[in-house]
């Protein structure tokens, strides 16, 4: 079965400081893949995604940038974090772009 | 564009009671997918039910069904036999049949009352 990774859990950063946010997948090969940021209280917003490596679609214009070095990881990266940053990051898949999304347990970033 | 609405910020319910959350979307595509995701306090997102726009017949899954109204373009989901583990924040959410975006509503949080 499948199964997706995301890691740190939880994370607290200074305004300024770089990012580095991981997902990774197993148990698929050639997934889509997906970062969703859910501000408190509110629904999610997709960030970014990809359909193959190397390959990054963006939603929004903002301070982060996507990346997919390998077929099961994706990657989301800021240089410099601002407090609007902060969040609770979700990465998701899908087998292939029409199918269900599933998501990974999140990572909670506050910038300070 | 395409939006999601979940006029229900929060619901309460009792243990193994009926309840109904509403969702209602706008769009003017034909071909579409609607979701509805649960939210446990661990904050993972979990698939609860999937309904493609094409199927008339109303998805169901155990204690969660959906009543499907494309006219009306309302997609509520009612949970039966409540429990403890139920309660969570669902989400309702769109997505337009060629593309991956995802589009969720607010949310509703459930509780669930013993």
């Amino acid at each position: 079965s499948q199964t997706i990774h995301q890691w740190p859990a939880t994370l607290v950063q200074p305004v300024g400081s770089p990012l580095s946010l991981e997902c990774t997948v197993e148990g698929t090969s050639n997934p889509n893949l997906y970062w969703y940021r859910q501000a408190a209280g509110r629904g999610l917003q997709l960030l970014f995604y990809s359909v193959g490596i190397g390959q990054i679609s963006s939603e929004v214009p903002q301070n982060l940038s996507a990346s997919r070095p390998q077929d099961r990881q994706f990657i989301l990266s800021s240089k410099k974090l601002l407090l609007s940053d902060s969040g609770f990051y979700l990465c998701a898949w899908s087998d292939g772009g029409l199918e269900t999304q599933y998501f990974g347990p999140g990572t909670r970033l506050l910038v300070l | 564009a395409q939006t999601v609405t979940q006029s229900q910020p929060e619901m309460s319910v009792q243990e193994a009671e009926t309840v109904t959350l509403s969702c209602t979307y706008d769009t003017s595509e034909s071909d579409y997918y609607l979701f509805w995701y649960k939210q446990p306090p661990s904050r993972q997102m979990i698939l609860v039910i999937r309904q493609e726009a094409y199927k008339q017949q109303n998805a169901t899954e155990n204690r969660f069904s959906v009543n499907f109204q494309k006219a009306a373009k309302s997609f509520s989901l009612k949970i039966s036999d409540s429990q403890l583990g139920d309660a969570a924040m669902y989400f309702c959410a769109y997505r337009r049949g060629a593309t991956n975006k995802l589009i969720f509503g607010t949310g509703t949080l459930l509780a669930v009352q013993p």
